[in-house]
């Protein structure tokens, strides 16, 4: 069975600063990540997403995450926060066997303060 | 684009009513997903189905049921509504089976059982 663990239910930051959520996951297969973002009274939209090759994968809205296998985590980064980038984010995984659901973190919400 | 469309926006039920809730995508994807939303729990998966006729549980299947006759639409069943049954529900799709491409969200239907 795969699992995601957010930890943080809640980051707060000042605008300009860096941005970093956290997230690790168990899976006994090679998982394939996703981080999305939820703004309020919306559905859920693709961050960014790794399944082979590069483990640096790069986002929209500046948002970027490594993949680091040996600590099981996939942490979303952005170097300097903006207003807009207050929502809630949430880390999913799943895998590249047929038949296996796409499982959530229970999510961090983000304040931007200015 | 993708387009994940679900029935409702807002409904409103009586303890004990049979509940459907529809789901349409109009981009042939192969898996379907409901899950729920609720603060502080995250998404958490009811039912996915990676083929027509095909469904498997997810975390928190008790209460709800599925069907899936046709490819684009994926239906959510409450047999008999409770008031613990209120919340968000969400679908989503995404293209091959075992998740190498990403999930698109419907806009979510908010049920409130009364």
């Amino acid at each position: 069975a795969q699992s995601v663990t957010q930890l943080g239910s809640h980051v707060s930051v000042s605008e300009g600063a860096l941005v970093l959520l956290r997230c690790n996951y168990s899976s006994s297969v090679p998982p394939y990540l996703f981080w999305y973002v939820q703004y309020p009274n919306q559905g859920l939209q693709l961050l960014l997403k790794y399944t082979t090759g590069a483990t640096l994968v790069k986002g929209i809205n500046g948002f970027e995450a490594e993949f680091k296998k040996s600590e099981t985590s996939f942490h979303l980064t952005k170097p300097s926060a903006h207003m807009s980038d207050a929502a809630e984010y949430f880390c999913a995984v799943t895998s590249y066997q047929a038949g296996t659901a796409l499982i959530f973190g229970k999510g961090t919400t983000l304040s931007v303060s200015s | 684009d993708v387009k994940v469309t679900q029935s409702s926006r807002y409904l409103v039920k009586r303890t004990g009513e049979k509940v459907f809730l529809e789901c349409v995508q109009d981009m042939d994807h192969e898996n379907m997903f409901w899950y729920r939303q609720d603060p502080g729990l995250g998404l958490r998966l009811i039912y996915f189905s990676y083929d027509v006729k095909m469904k498997e549980k997810g975390d928190i299947p008790e209460g709800y049921s599925v069907s899936r006759e046709k490819k684009e639409r994926f239906s959510l069943i409450l047999e008999s509504a409770s008031t613990n049954q209120t919340s968000m529900y969400l679908c989503a799709s995404s293209l091959k089976a075992g998740g190498t491409t990403e999930a698109f969200f419907g806009q979510g239907t908010r049920l409130t059982v009364v």
